[in-house]
C-alpha cells in the first residue's frame, strides 16, 4: 500500500510555545489530508479535512486558530498546534487519500506532550 | 449522524479463528473499512469493502456484510500472536470524505 510519514515521531514542547507537525505522502499525490487526534484507549476524532490549495475544513468544536493548517503541495501538509498547553497533549495521526481512490493511509502517529 | 460501535476485547488462542464485530447506523454508507493499530503506531489499512458486496476475502482476512442490520464482520483465519492489535472499522458515506471511526477491539492472542 502507499506510504504516509509524519515528522516528528515524538515531540516535548513548553506550554505556550508552538509546534509543527509534518505528514507527507511519499508515493502518491494526496488531494485530500486529514488530522485525527487520538486519546489513550480511545478511538480517533477528525479534528479537520484539508484540500490541496485550499482552506482547511474544520470539524466542530476544534479551533481553526489554533490548530493551523496547511495543505500547500499535493504530498505535504502541516499542522501547527499554537500556544500550546498540557491539554493539547494528544497523538496526532494524519491520512492522506489520493483523488478518485478509495483507500485511505495513516502516517504512523506524532505524540505530542506539553510540560 | 454517524455512529460505529464495537465490542471492546476479544482474545482468542493461537491458531483459532478470531471474528471482529462492528455496526453501523448510516444507511447511505458506501465504504466500510478495517484498520490495525499496534502500541504506539499509526494505523494500517487491513481491507475495505463496497456497500453492495456480501463479502470480500483476501488471504486470512474475510469480510462479511449484512447490509439490512448494517453489521460487519472481520474474520481472521488461524490468528498469530502478531495479530495481537487494536482493529477499528470505520466506515465513510457519499457525502462525507473523512471516515467515521469504531471505538476499537482490542485483540488478544494467547499462546
Amino acid at each position: 500500500g502507499a506510504v504516509v510519514s509524519q515528522h516528528p515521531s515524538r515531540v516535548i514542547c513548553k506550554s505556550g510555545t508552538s509546534v509543527k507537525i509534518e505528514c507527507r505522502s511519499l508515493d502518491f499525490q494526496a488531494t485530500t489530508m486529514f488530522w485525527y487526534r487520538q486519546f489513550p484507549k480511545q478511538s480517533l476524532m477528525l479534528m479537520a479535512t484539508s484540500n490541496e490549495g485550499s482552506k482547511a475544513t474544520y470539524e466542530q468544536g476544534v479551533e481553526k486558530d489554533k490548530f493551523l493548517i496547511n495543505h500547500a503541495s499535493l504530498t505535504l501538509s502541516t499542522l501547527t498546534v499554537t500556544s500550546a498547553h498540557p491539554e493539547d497533549s494528544s497523538f496526532y495521526i494524519c491520512s492522506a487519500r489520493e483523488q478518485g481512490r478509495n483507500e485511505q493511509y495513516f502516517g504512523p502517529g506524532t505524540r505530542l506532550t506539553v510540560t | 449522524g454517524e455512529d460505529v460501535e464495537q465490542s471492546l476485547f476479544l482474545s482468542v488462542r493461537e491458531g483459532d479463528s478470531s471474528v471482529i464485530n462492528c455496526t453501523y447506523t448510516d444507511s447511505s454508507s458506501t465504504y466500510l473499512y478495517w484498520y490495525k493499530q499496534e502500541p504506539g503506531a499509526g494505523l494500517q489499512l487491513l481491507t475495505y469493502i463496497f456497500s453492495n458486496m456480501d463479502m470480500k476475502q483476501d488471504q486470512r482476512l474475510t469480510v462479511l456484510l449484512n447490509k439490512k442490520d448494517k453489521h460487519l464482520s472481520l474474520r481472521i483465519a488461524d490468528t498469530q500472536t502478531g495479530d495481537s492489535a487494536i482493529y477499528f472499522c470505520a466506515e465513510r458515506d457519499t457525502g462525507r470524505r473523512a471516515l467515521t471511526f469504531g471505538s476499537g477491539t482490542r485483540l488478544q492472542v494467547q499462546p
